[in-house]
């Protein structure tokens, strides 16, 4: 099983359209969320950590559950400007290796 | 204030030939990375530095030496270029294990 799993999508909304991704983590002593966004051919930026109690920035909603071992990503009102790839960011507490660890991300596109 | 800079951004190899990518940051972070990005597979973690003067493998190292040079640079060396290693690297740093990461432009590399 893979360390951290995301639906690879691609997810098409409409814009205004509130969408949703989730991931799933491997183990449950994992600690360090976070969710990037990464443009096409372009260096992954961060969109925000997630926090246990969950948190918000602006239109973007992050939750972590760590009963289920997942964590999600709510976006509403999607704008033209936020299809890109979201990638999931975890730091695992069972390779060994002290570094995070990526998911394969998750394709949105929104369309006019 | 660059942040992180890496270079080159592309590099066209032929098979057997050997190049270094470099990696600077002025961000006085302690920790750094190498990661290759591949089509559907996510970041994946090549080679890391925790801290100045110690260097740790990865998920993939096979075919890679890293030498942290000091606690600026952190340089990825391919002493056999393959075909494998055809892909997109990003260098990427924290100030520690469980930090955001900052990443490079990234290093568009063909091997031929």
């Amino acid at each position: 099983r893979k360390e951290v799993e995301q639906d690879p999508g691609p997810f098409n909304v409409p814009e205004g359209a509130t969408v949703a991704f989730n991931c799933t983590y491997s183990n449950s002593a994992s600690q360090s969320f976070f969710w990037y966004r990464q443009d096409c051919r372009k260096e992954p930026k961060l969109l925000m950590s997630v926090y246990s109690s969950g948190n918000e920035d602006g239109r973007f909603t992050a939750q972590l559950n760590r009963a289920s071992q997942y964590i999600s990503l709510l976006i509403r009102d999607s704008k033209l400007s936020d299809s890109a790839t979201y990638l999931c960011v975890v730091m695992p507490m069972d390779t060994g290796r002290r570094a995070l660890t990526f998911g394969s991300g998750t394709r949105l596109q929104v369309q006019p | 204030n660059a942040g992180v800079t890496q270079t080159p951004k592309f590099q066209v190899l032929k098979t057997g030939q050997s190049m270094t990518l470099q990696c600077a940051q002025d961000m006085n972070h302690n920790s750094m990375y190498w990661y290759r990005q591949d089509p559907g597979m996510g970041l994946r973690l090549i080679y890391y530095s925790a801290s100045e003067g110690t260097t740790d493998k990865g998920e993939v190292p096979n075919g890679y030496n890293v030498s942290r040079l000091n606690k600026r640079e952190f340089s990825l060396r391919l002493e056999s270029a393959a075909p494998s290693q055809t892909s997109v690297y990003f260098c990427a740093t924290n100030r520690g294990p469980n930090e955001k990461l900052f990443f490079g432009s990234g290093t568009q590399l063909s091997v031929l």
